[in-house]
């Protein structure tokens, strides 16, 4: 197991493009989850997924963005019609699932996008 | 709803010195609390983390966290800093139940003079 890996790594578009960032979370952890950091802040919740179900979004996720997580394996984020403000790291990570007990996360090394 | 509290922008060490990162947290119950570092552009890497049991828990690169609940506090410390310790630290916290998602202070730069 080599971990959470996301794909690419940095993407420049320019603004109105849509792009699509993929993560692979570590085969045997069920819940996956996106946030978002910007420059100078912490990461920021968007979605998590358990298994193939996308179970709770944030009020940062617009109708630009949408999440896929098909069969519950690698999932992907996309986000239409890019904005400046989408300027960021996008970061995956995922963990087990256990409803007495919150592990933590794995995260991948992030996509950093550019919006131009 | 929780929050984390990191009231540190960036700190600056001698290299050999000691070092105390500082967390503070607000939930309503005893939470799960986490610390995490992240080299530039890289993702974050789980330093170490607190369930429950002794309040002082070990964690990799010889750092350590105590949690202190009079103080709502989980502060991170390291005894002697190395150069390659400088990066930016994030403390965060979650509910007990696997029904949360974590919540991320804004994080801590570490600068580490020679």
């Amino acid at each position: 197991d080599t971990g959470v890996s996301q794909n690419p790594r940095h993407k420049i578009t320019k603004r109105g493009q849509n792009v699509t960032f993929r993560c692979d979370p570590i085969s045997e952890h069920n819940r996956l989850y996106w946030y978002r950091q910007t420059l100078g802040q912490g990461p920021e919740f968007l979605t998590y997924f358990q298994n193939e179900a996308q179970l709770e979004k944030s009020r940062l996720l617009s109708d630009r963005f949408s999440a896929e997580r098909p069969k519950g394996s690698f999932s992907t984020l996309e986000i239409q019609r890019t904005e400046q403000g989408d300027s960021a790291m996008y970061l995956c990570a995922s963990s087990p699932f256990d409803r007495g007990t919150n592990y933590g996360y794995t995260f991948g090394s992030g996509t950093r996008l550019t919006v131009v | 709803a929780q929050s984390v509290t990191q009231p540190d922008i960036h700190i600056t060490v001698s290299e050999g010195a000691s070092l105390e990162l500082r967390c503070n947290y607000s939930y309503g119950a005893t939470p799960y609390l986490f610390w995490y570092v992240q080299s530039p552009g890289q993702g974050l890497q789980l330093l170490l983390k607190y369930f429950s049991g002794d309040t002082l828990v070990q964690g990799i690169k010889g750092f350590e966290a105590e949690f202190k609940r009079s103080q709502s506090s989980f502060n991170l410390r390291k005894p002697s800093v190395h150069w390659s310790d400088a990066a930016e630290y994030f403390c965060a916290v979650g509910a007990r139940s696997g029904y949360s998602t974590l919540t991320f202070g804004k994080g801590t730069m570490l600068l580490v003079s020679p």
